[in-house]
């Protein structure tokens, strides 16, 4: 049962652009979100988090928008860059039981120079 | 400050034998938690632990234990090997407070042959 569901398996954008990734979560008690990068043969990168008390939460390029009526969150890279191709997990918990995250499959993000 | 360091990086078993990985996890965090990566899966959450004690267990057989000890540091242990068990798999710390992003370290590859 997948709990935590990234339904792109792959997006492409061009260098300069906006990316926007998406990711859909079933349980509501979930109220803790995590993205991650992952490159080949690493651990996944800590990039940026949202609490559910939260609908926005920025870090440079990086924006998370969490809308918890629709299950949903999104990742926005603006702008996208090279370097930022990479397979990006989001995962999610209910902190008030520890720290056990379920994670998507992951979206796969190609930005073209 | 040093990252979560897992050790051995590279392992090949056969099927019926016994490993144990390690993780030690960035210094001052308290809660270490284990994943299994697979192509097919993603990644799955085995367990946490916390203090020493386990917080929290995922959906794995008891072929899959660990353990914490007093300076943090977390083995795991997988008995009677199966082919299915060949995966990345992954440690991330925390702080342990509830709410609290994970950083993961760089794997360890499992090949059972």
């Amino acid at each position: 049962d997948q709990q935590v569901k990234q339904n792109s398996p792959s997006l492409s954008v061009q260098e300069g652009r906006i990316s926007i990734l998406n990711c859909d979560y079933t349980n509501s008690m979930f109220d803790y979100f995590l993205w991650y990068k992952k490159y080949p043969a690493e651990g996944p990168t800590f990039l940026i988090s949202i609490s559910s008390i939260k609908d926005k939460n920025e870090d440079g390029r990086f924006t998370v928008f969490l809308n918890k009526s629709a299950k949903h969150l999104s990742l926005h890279i603006v702008p996208s860059q090279p370097g930022d191709s990479a397979v990006y997990f989001c995962a999610a918990s209910n902190s008030n039981t520890g720290n056990q995250f379920y994670f998507g499959t992951g979206t796969s993000l190609t930005v073209i120079p | 400050k040093a990252g979560v360091t897992q050790t051995p990086r590279y392992l090949i078993k056969t099927r019926g034998q016994q490993v144990t990985l390690s993780c030690s996890p960035i210094s001052g965090h308290r809660s270490v938690s284990w994943y299994q990566q697979t192509p097919g899966q993603g990644l799955q959450f085995l367990f946490e632990y916390f203090s020493e004690t386990q917080r929290n267990k995922g959906n794995f057989p008891g072929r899959f234990s660990g353990r914490q000890f007093s300076n943090s540091r977390s083995e795991m242990n997988v008995s009677t090997l199966e082919l299915g068990d060949s995966a990345l798999y992954l440690c991330a710390s925390s702080l342990g407070s509830l709410g609290n992003e994970q950083f993961f370290g760089p794997g360890t590859r499992l090949t059972v042959l």
